[in-house]
């Protein structure tokens, strides 16, 4: 079956600029994680939701990183005024939750270029 | 910080021998995962072992997980220049699914 695939897989703005990049997870699964992975480091925790709901939203830096997911499938991480240091892969997972023990299913990523 | 910390962060050896790669971790846990990543690719579930186990195997994977010493390992028997890769620990804490990866272990089989 189709896995979870994030759009665009290469996205290069200035810096100040706006970002959206989008999430679709595999279908059925109630939890979405997004991550960002910087080289040669391990994925560093932004958000997760459990269905439409953001359950733990304590990784994201700061208030210009946002997250939705409103009809508990599709997710969209939105970034305001972009800096150079958040250049990065951005990674989307999912997971079919409580009874797989929330094992993770990850996407290909999207590579993050602020200039 | 409940992050994990893999040990060793490289590791080389030839096709055929056994790879053992490290995780500790902090505070206490709900359960472990492991994950592998091929260079520029996205991540791949393992394994994912809970805290009231102490031992799981899947194929040519074994994991171990001591509670007590907040560690586990993983280990790769009869390696394969496939599986050449990176190796992530990821652990969640009770009452949470929020997960913390930690830095990996690189691993390079030789053919």
């Amino acid at each position: 079956g189709a896995g979870v695939s994030q759009t665009p897989s290469n996205k290069v703005t200035e810096k100040g600029k706006y970002v959206e990049l989008r999430c679709d997870p595999i279908s059925g699964h109630t939890a979405l994680y997004w991550y960002r992975q910087s080289l040669g480091q391990g994925p560093e925790f932004l958000i997760y939701f459990q269905g439409t709901g953001a359950a733990d939203d304590s990784g994201l830096p700061n208030d210009r990183f946002f997250a939705v997911r409103p009809e508990g499938s599709v997710s969209t991480l939105k970034i305001q005024r972009t800096e150079r240091g958040d250049s990065a892969v951005y990674l989307c997972a999912s997971s079919p939750g409580r009874t797989s023990g929330y094992e993770q299913y990850f996407g290909p990523g999207t590579r993050l270029t602020v200039t | 910080s409940q992050q994990g910390e893999e040990d060793p962060q490289a590791l080389s050896i030839q096709e055929g021998e056994n790879a053992t790669m490290n995780c500790s971790y902090k505070t206490s846990i709900n359960n472990l995962q492991w994950y592998r990543q091929n260079s520029g690719r996205g991540l791949v579930h393992l394994i994912l072992i809970r805290s009231n186990e102490r031992e799981k195997h899947s194929g040519r994977l074994r994991v171990t997980l001591d509670t007590s010493k907040k560690s586990s390992s993983l280990l790769i028997t009869a390696s394969r220049a496939a599986d050449t890769a990176s190796y992530f620990c990821a652990t969640s804490g009770p009452g949470t699914y929020k997960y913390i990866f930690g830095t990996g272990t690189r691993l390079k089989v030789l053919a």
